[in-house]
């Protein structure tokens, strides 16, 4: 089924180890988004590609990188892991940067880190 | 700073009657605000996107307006039934010209059969 796929859907980790949530899209969209998700904070973008090559920092990046790998697959890597990192991170993708057709997002990945 | 507001509280209905969400925000004029339903465990679903040159929206039981004097846009769900119980979260795009939506925080529908 076409849309955006998100590995691993859950994890748990232990402060200050690292690791890499990865993402894919197949309906061929220039721009992708890692947003985190708190209860009561609503969703908050952490970095964003707007094509492949590109990255750029959203609203809340410290603690993360990312990688655009290619067209299809933009990572999210937390290099030493902290509580405050435990949180919900959905990866979206959009084919037009104005948002005509909104943003398709994953099922998201369920982090906690104690 | 920008800023979004959508009534924290859970919006109760009955089966039927039209729900009325509304979003609120501040310090900017976005060109373009988008609507989207999350159910639990599941991550956001585009429902609608409104121009700040458009008035209103429709999609099937959906519409959407926008008041850009009061800075305001309101969700409605005609003849609601129990399956539109969700989250609803606005999302006008970000100032600075990125386009890129900030979500607010979103209301919770229930609508009782």
């Amino acid at each position: 089924n076409a849309g955006v796929t998100q590995t691993p859907k859950f994890q748990v980790l232990k402060t200050g180890q690292s690791m890499t949530l990865q993402c894919a899209q197949d309906m061929n969209h220039n721009s992708m988004y890692w947003y985190r998700q708190d209860p009561g904070m609503g969703l908050r973008l952490i970095y964003y590609s707007a094509s492949e090559g590109t990255t750029d920092k959203g609203e809340v990046p410290n603690g993360y990188n990312v990688s655009r790998l290619n067209k299809r697959e933009f990572s999210l890597r937390l290099e030493s892991a902290a509580p405050s990192q435990t949180s919900v991170y959905f990866c979206a993708s959009s084919g037009d940067g104005t948002g005509d057709y909104g943003y398709t997002f994953g099922s998201g990945t369920r982090l906690t880190v104690v | 700073s920008q800023k979004i507001e959508q009534n924290s509280e859970a919006l109760n209905i009955q089966e039927g009657k039209t729900a009325t969400l509304t979003c609120n925000y501040t310090n900017y004029s976005p060109a373009y605000l988008q609507w989207y339903r999350q159910d639990p465990g599941r991550g956001p679903v585009f429902l609608l996107l409104i121009r700040e040159n458009e008035k209103e929206k429709r999609k099937e039981r959906l519409k959407v307006t926008f008041d850009t004097t009061l800075k305001q846009s309101l969700f409605h769900i005609t003849a609601s039934q129990p399956a539109d119980s969700a989250t609803y979260l606005c999302a006008p795009d970000s100032s600075g010209g990125s386009y890129i939506p900030t979500f607010g925080r979103g209301t919770s529908l229930i609508v009782h059969p």
